[in-house]
């Protein structure tokens, strides 16, 4: 079975541009989290999606913001970009059952951003 | 603060032997664990889990023990082999998981010795 998908897989930018990432969950699955990973530092969570609902919120900046949409892919978008921003950015997905039973999350390979 | 804590950052182990990777936590609301593997430009692909109401979780050559009141769990690889070589992270998440965000380790770089 297909893993998760993102796109682009690496994306330079310039300071205070915009940049849109997506992610296409496994199929069947509901829940979709992005995360983002600096340079040797560990995935920080950054926001969750539950039946293209927010459900959980971590250290999003306002700048970002996110959705899921209808076919439960999503989008990460970036604004006012920063030279911080410059990470490995992780979307992972999951299915819920409604026993809300623990699950594991699957991620995907990554975006790269670069901003210059 | 970090509240999963992996305090080895590299450990080397010989191939066949066992490797014991460790991760310490501090959140008492932390009841479900991951563990990952990560390979250099691919995201972490799931390896075992395990939630708060059991100690020990058996998958194959992996094994997570969890000791709640030392807030401590580990992962057992039996055997080691090359392919193992990776970072390992430590995850958790708390209050049911569902569909909130884990918090992880800084990883465990792990290198198979032949």
């Amino acid at each position: 079975a297909a893993g998760v998908i993102q796109s682009p897989r690496h994306l330079i930018k310039e300071k205070r541009e915009t940049a849109t990432l997506k992610c296409y969950p496994i199929s069947r699955h509901d829940t979709v989290y992005w995360y983002q990973q600096g340079p040797g530092q560990d995935p920080q969570f950054l926001i969750s999606f539950y039946e293209k609902m927010q459900s959980d919120k971590g250290s999003i900046p306002d700048r970002f913001s996110a959705q899921q949409f209808s076919d439960y892919h999503s989008e990460l978008n970036m604004s006012s970009l920063e030279l911080g921003d410059s990470a490995l950015y992780f979307c992972a997905s999951s299915f819920l059952p409604g026993t809300g039973l623990y699950n594991e999350q699957f991620f995907g390979p990554g975006t790269r951003l670069t901003v210059l | 603060d970090q509240q999963v804590k992996q305090n080895s950052p590299s450990l080397s182990v010989q191939e066949g032997r066992i490797s014991i990777l460790n991760c310490d936590y501090t959140n008492s609301m932390f009841d479900y664990f991951l563990w990952y593997k990560k390979y250099p430009a691919e995201g972490p692909t799931f390896l075992i889990s395990i939630s708060s109401i059991k100690d020990k979780n058996e998958d194959g050559r992996f094994t997570v023990f969890l000791n709640k009141s030392a807030k401590h769990l580990s992962l057992h690889i039996v055997p080691s082999q090359p392919g193992d070589s990776a970072v390992y992270f430590c995850a958790a998440s708390a209050e049911g998981g569902g569909a909130d965000g884990l918090t992880f380790g800084k990883g465990t770089h792990l290198i198979i010795q032949p």
